[in-house]
């Protein structure tokens, strides 16, 4: 099975635009999780989707948002950037609602914002 | 506010060494707490915790949570350098801040 895959790998935006990460879970997986990580606050949730659902939903900002697909493929997107959401942006894909045991990560987006 | 802190933030000790580490709670309506192990990007999983007192090993691994006490040890005997990481613990709850809640993580260096 193939693993887990994010796009793009590495991205460089400017303070004011958006940008859209996307995530192709494996195969067979329904659950979509988004995490953020940085130095400073380590790596934190974001959201978790579940059958084009969002079923949980971390401490950020309206400016991050989500969707799934159908395929189960997921979508993230941040208006707005600015400087402190230069981070690596984790996708983590499971059978199961919430099941972190079971989670499988991407290799993960670079964002850097200037 | 839920949070999660590991201890120490970096340890470097040689290979065949023992080490512990650490991860507290405090957390709203507590479901499990998760160890990661991350080397480059992403995390792998290690191990999943949701009852007191009961020992979870793998290998050289093993880790034990206290509830009462609201914190997690991990073990990792006879180091060696592939244990060079980042591990982080994880607790899942019922809190406002949404479900898994990182501690900022323990790196770790193995030295031959």
């Amino acid at each position: 099975k193939a693993g887990v895959t994010q796009t793009p790998r590495y991205l460089i935006k400017t303070r004011g635009q958006q940008v859209t990460l996307s995530c192709s879970p494996i195969s067979g997986h329904r659950s979509v999780s988004w995490y953020q990580q940085t130095p400073g606050q380590g790596l934190q949730f974001l959201f978790e989707y579940f059958s084009e659902t969002q079923r949980n939903k971390g401490n950020f900002p309206g400016r991050f948002s989500g969707r799934q697909f159908s395929n189960s493929r997921s979508e993230m997107n941040v208006s707005t950037l600015e400087l402190g959401d230069s981070a690596l942006y984790l996708c983590a894909s499971s059978e199961g609602r919430g099941s972190y045991n079971e989670q499988f990560f991407g290799p993960g987006t670079r964002l850097t914002v200037l | 506010e839920d949070k999660v802190v590991q201890s120490p933030l970096s340890l470097v000790v040689h290979e065949g060494d023992t080490v512990t580490l650490n991860c507290s709670y405090e957390v709203t309506n507590f479901r499990s707490l998760l160890w990661y192990k991350q080397e480059k990007k992403a995390p792998t999983f290690l191990f999943m915790l949701t009852s007191s007192g009961i020992e979870k090993k793998s290998g050289r691994l093993s880790s034990i949570l206290d509830k009462k006490e609201l914190f997690s040890i991990l073990n990792i005997t006879a180091t060696q350098t592939g244990d060079s990481a980042i591990y982080l613990c994880a607790v899942e709850a019922g809190g406002s801040q949404g479900n898994l809640i990182f501690g900022k993580g323990t790196k770790l260096s193995v030295k031959p």
